[in-house]
C-alpha cells in the first residue's frame, strides 16, 4: 500500500514570497490534516478536511495561510506571503480509523 | 486550551539501559496516542489507549493510560540504538478526532 505522498521535499523561499505545498493521502482516506512543526516542537495542527470538507481550521492562519482539497483526494497548503516564522517542515498526514499516517513533510525555509 | 506536556525533554542513555517518557494532558482525553519520529523522518503511529488504566505492550515498549485519564507513559527495556528518536505523546481536543501533540522526549542512546 502507497504511503501518503508529498511534494516538495524540501523549499527555500525569501520572505514576501508565495509556496504551495502538494498532498496525495492514502487512497479511500476520507480525513486529511496539515501540521506544521516547527525544529524542536510537535506537530501543531493547522487544518482538517473531511472529504472535501473543512472539519478544523481554527489554527490556521487565515491572513496568510489557505488550503483545498478538491474533489475529497489530494490537498494543496499554499503560504502568501511567507514571513521567516513560517520556516518549519509541513506534514500532511490521513486518517484511517483511529490510525493517522504521515507523509514525509516538506521542510520550507524562508529566509 | 488544551495542553500536553512531555518530561523530560530530553534523554541519553547508555545502550541496554531503560527509558520512559511521561505524558500529561490539561484534559482528561478520551485516549491517547504514541508516536515515534526518527531524525529527519515523520511521525509513525506506535499505539492508541482508551480505557483508564490500560497497559499495553510491544516487544520492549510498555505503553500505560492513567487511571484519571489525564497522564500517559512510555517505558523502553533495554534500549538499542534503533530506539533513537523522538517520541511524542497526542491526545484529541474533546469531542474530535483533533489531535493536540505533546512537547515530545527526544532519546539519544549511546553505544
Amino acid at each position: 500500500e502507497a504511503g501518503v505522498a508529498q511534494s516538495p521535499r524540501y523549499k527555500i523561499i525569501e520572505k514576501r514570497q508565495s509556496v504551495a505545498f502538494w498532498c496525495n493521502p492514502i487512497s479511500g482516506h476520507a480525513t486529511l490534516y496539515w501540521y506544521q512543526q516547527i525544529l524542536g516542537q510537535g506537530p501543531k495542527l493547522l487544518i482538517q478536511f473531511q472529504n472535501n470538507g473543512v472539519v478544523d481550521d481554527s489554527q490556521l492562519p487565515k491572513d496568510r495561510f489557505s488550503a483545498e482539497r478538491l474533489k475529497g483526494v489530494d490537498s494543496t497548503l499554499k503560504i502568501q506571503p511567507a514571513k521567516l516564522e513560517d520556516s518549519a517542515v509541513y506534514l500532511c498526514a490521513s486518517r484511517q480509523g483511529d490510525t493517522q499516517y504521515f507523509g514525509p513533510g516538506t521542510r520550507l525555509t524562508v529566509l | 486550551g488544551q495542553q500536553v506536556m512531555q518530561i523530560p525533554q530530553y534523554q541519553h542513555v547508555q545502550e541496554g539501559e531503560d527509558f520512559t517518557t511521561y505524558c500529561n494532558s490539561s484534559t482528561t482525553l478520551s485516549n491517547i496516542q504514541w508516536y515515534k519520529q526518527r531524525p529527519g523522518g515523520h511521525p509513525v503511529f506506535l499505539i492508541q489507549l482508551v480505557k483508564s488504566g490500560e497497559v499495553k505492550k510491544q516487544k520492549r515498549l510498555t505503553f500505560q493510560f492513567g487511571e484519571a485519564k489525564k497522564n500517559s507513559s512510555l517505558h523502553i527495556t533495554a534500549t538499542q540504538t534503533t530506539d533513537v528518536g523522538t517520541y511524542f505523546c497526542a491526545g484529541p481536543a474533546s469531542g474530535t478526532y483533533k489531535y493536540i501533540f505533546g512537547t515530545g522526549t527526544r532519546l539519544k542512546v549511546l553505544a
